[in-house]
């Protein structure tokens, strides 16, 4: 869905190193999430937010944190990356339906 | 929390056969169960969804079934065509006001020519 970018599509680093990921999204829902996805684990939730003043820690947090900055904007970052940090993350977009739109993905390689 | 069961992890058919894909969830509040199709390379792109207050929902081949009494719920795609293939994840939202979403761990489709 065009609706929803992200901000790189690729990313190689190494251990130790902070990276940022970016999503952006021009469908005007206040609720925005950050997923990871594994071979074979689905989706696990990282964090997610209902808006600017609101951000929950998802099922697997540890490791990472995010900021809102505004309504369209939300980043996910990895404070130290470490090699099993190494995953497809997507970042994704709802109403109060609850109907989630989902960003291209950006593949992360922790080496 | 909310915890997804989905079945099976791959899944081999025949052109032109049916395909079904299972999921069961363990929240009974849980009240919206979508469907989630992921091509390779691609984000996963919700093909349909039901809420809790129907038992059954279409769309074209695609339809999806609820048991709420047994907390399991079902893909069926029917006539299946090689395009079909895919990874497809079942979800089912929490209850209370957080209402996030939790994964199945997808099954792997193939439909073979």
């Amino acid at each position: 869905d065009a609706d929803v970018t992200q901000t790189p599509r690729n990313r190689i680093t190494k251990t130790g190193k902070r990276i940022m990921l970016e999503c952006s999204q021009t469908k005007g829902h206040d609720r925005m999430y950050w997923y990871r996805q594994d071979p074979g684990l689905g989706l696990q939730l990282i964090y997610y937010s209902f808006d600017v003043k609101d951000i929950n820690k998802g099922e697997i947090s540890d490791g990472y944190s995010v900021s809102r900055q505004a309504q369209a904007k939300f980043s996910l970052s990895l404070e130290s990356a470490i090699p099993n940090q190494t995953a497809l993350y997507f970042c994704a977009t709802s109403d109060y339906r609850n109907e989630q739109f989902f960003g291209p993905g950006t593949r992360l390689t922790v080496l | 929390g909310e915890n997804v069961e989905q079945h099976p992890s791959t899944l081999s058919v025949q052109e032109g056969d049916s395909a079904v894909i299972k999921c069961t969830y363990s929240d009974s509040a849980s009240n919206y169960f979508p469907w989630y199709k992921q091509e390779l390379g691609k984000r996963p792109q919700l093909i349909i969804d039901i809420r809790s207050n129907v038992g059954e929902k279409k769309d074209q081949r695609i339809a999806v079934t609820l048991n709420k009494t047994a907390k399991h719920f079902s893909l069926h795609i029917t006539e299946t065509q090689p395009e079909d293939s895919a990874v497809y994840f079942c979800a089912a939202s929490s209850s209370g006001s957080a209402r996030q979403l939790t994964f199945g761990s997808g099954t792997q489709l193939t439909v073979l020519p």
